[in-house]
């Protein structure tokens, strides 16, 4: 499946760096999503964007911020995270309709040390 | 806020029985929708039921969503090894669009 695509797939940062994670689909949705999956617990949604603009911010610490330039480009900067952050995180995007699904990337894990 | 829940958050069996999870939600659900995720891979959408009572089947798997639209459960029958992973349900039911709110899947391992 190159539905959405995630890159990098595999990412080690120290507390102090700089990173991004990039996110394209080509499904032509116009909604996009990061989720946050760690060992204990289930996915997370942490931002939703619609057409571009954010519709969803779950409380997530100002640490991460996303970007969307377009419909078909999701980013999540990264900056002075700390290691409880090391988690796999997962793009997806989908359809404007209730009952569309979402199509998840392979997702990034990022280690934080 | 609304909450799913998922049981078991683990299930061993015999390759050939039989395997069932269950997700229960807080709140009335507009739709479900059922996910698998293999190890080291990502979800990867399996069905989704919208209507009170429905019933759904996809070869082995039996997906079932409850009168009261609040709870919804997975089968499969005469498990196989490839069934391994870790079944989400996910439930949309507010008014944030997009806002799916997943259950803490239940992971099945299989024993040959």
């Amino acid at each position: 499946e190159t539905g959405v695509t995630q890159t990098p797939r595999h990412l080690v940062m120290g507390m102090t760096n700089k990173k991004s994670l990039k996110c394209e689909q080509h499904l032509g949705h116009n909604a996009m999503y990061w989720y946050k999956q760690s060992a204990k617990k289930p996915l997370e949604l942490m931002f939703v964007y619609n057409f571009k603009e954010q519709t969803e911010n779950n409380s997530v610490p100002s640490r991460f911020s996303p970007e969307c330039p377009n419909s078909s480009h999701l980013f999540l900067h990264l900056h002075t995270l700390q290691p409880e952050d090391s988690a796999l995180y997962l793009c997806a995007s989908s359809g404007l309709a209730q009952t569309d699904t979402q199509y998840f990337g392979p997702g990034t894990r990022l280690t934080v040390l | 806020g609304q909450q799913v829940m998922q049981i078991p958050q683990y299930q061993h069996v015999q390759e050939g029985e039989d395997f069932t999870t269950y997700c229960n939600s807080s709140t009335t659900l507009s739709n479900i929708q059922w996910y698998k995720q293999r190890p080291g891979g990502h979800p990867v959408f399996l069905i989704q039921l919208v209507k009170s009572g429905e019933v759904k089947k996809q070869k082995r798997l039996t997906f079932q969503f409850g009168e009261a639209k609040k709870n919804s459960s997975l089968h499969i029958t005469a498990t196989q090894t490839t069934d391994v992973g870790t079944y989400f349900c996910a439930g949309f039911g507010g008014t944030s669009y997009g806002k799916l709110t997943f259950g803490q899947g239940t992971i099945l391992t299989v024993h040959p």
